[in-house]
């Protein structure tokens, strides 16, 4: 049962425009979600977080909004950059604090110069 | 500043055969972790240490263990090796449990 689900396996997106990721989540106990990226050969590093007290997080060219109604938040990167090609994972927490996170299977996001 | 090392980059084992996969940290983080990632699958927690001395099952605990050896090091062994276990193993550590995790660059494991 996949918890986090990533339904968009790959993305391409020209540089410049924005690139837009999504996730669904189908636990209403998650309460706090991270965005990695990932370059091949090389472990996830983090990028943006959100508590769920908050619709929307900004840091830099990356933003990152939730609805809790929905189940569904979304990584917006604008604008985007060759360097952005990556992997991207969504992860969920239940509860702040808990070690435990629950991935989705990624995204594969390439920018096309 | 290494951050999260892990040893071997890649192993070939037979089936049936042990080892075990290295971890270290040099961040003085508290929590460490210890993940598979297969195709389409995202990546799940094997194993988990969110302090030196405690260790806790994540979601796909069965056949492996681990040992925190010490605040910088936590190690995952492979007892009888099978294909299943054919995957890319990744370990992370965080200051504390929850905290943004930061992650080694991965070992490549085939079960043949």
């Amino acid at each position: 049962d996949q918890q986090v689900k990533q339904n968009s396996p790959s993305l391409s997106v020209q540089e410049g425009r924005i690139s837009i990721l999504n996730c669904d989540y189908t636990n209403s106990m998650f309460d706090y979600f991270l965005w990695y990226k990932k370059y091949p050969a090389e472990g996830p590093t983090f990028l943006i977080s959100i508590s769920s007290i908050k619709d929307k997080n900004e840091d830099g060219r990356f933003t990152v909004f939730l609805n809790k109604s929905a189940k569904h938040l979304s990584l917006h990167i604008v604008p985007s950059q060759p360097g952005d090609s990556a992997v991207y994972f969504c992860a969920a927490q239940i509860n702040f604090g808990n070690e435990k996170l629950t991935f989705g299977t990624g995204t594969r996001l390439t920018i096309i110069p | 500043n290494a951050g999260v090392t892990q040893t071997p980059k890649f192993q070939v084992l037979k089936t049936g055969q042990s080892m075990t996969l290295q971890c270290a940290q040099d961040m003085n983080h508290n929590s460490m972790y210890w993940y598979r990632q297969d195709p389409g699958m995202g990546l799940r927690l094997i194993y988990y240490s969110a302090s030196e001395g405690t260790t806790d099952k994540g979601e796909v605990p069965n056949g492996y263990n681990v040992s925190r050896l010490n605040k910088r090091e936590f190690s995952l062994r492979l007892e009888s090796a099978a294909p299943s276990q054919t995957s890319v193993y990744f370990c992370a550590s965080s200051e504390t449990s929850g905290e943004k995790q930061y992650f080694g660059p991965g070992t490549r494991l085939t079960v043949t």
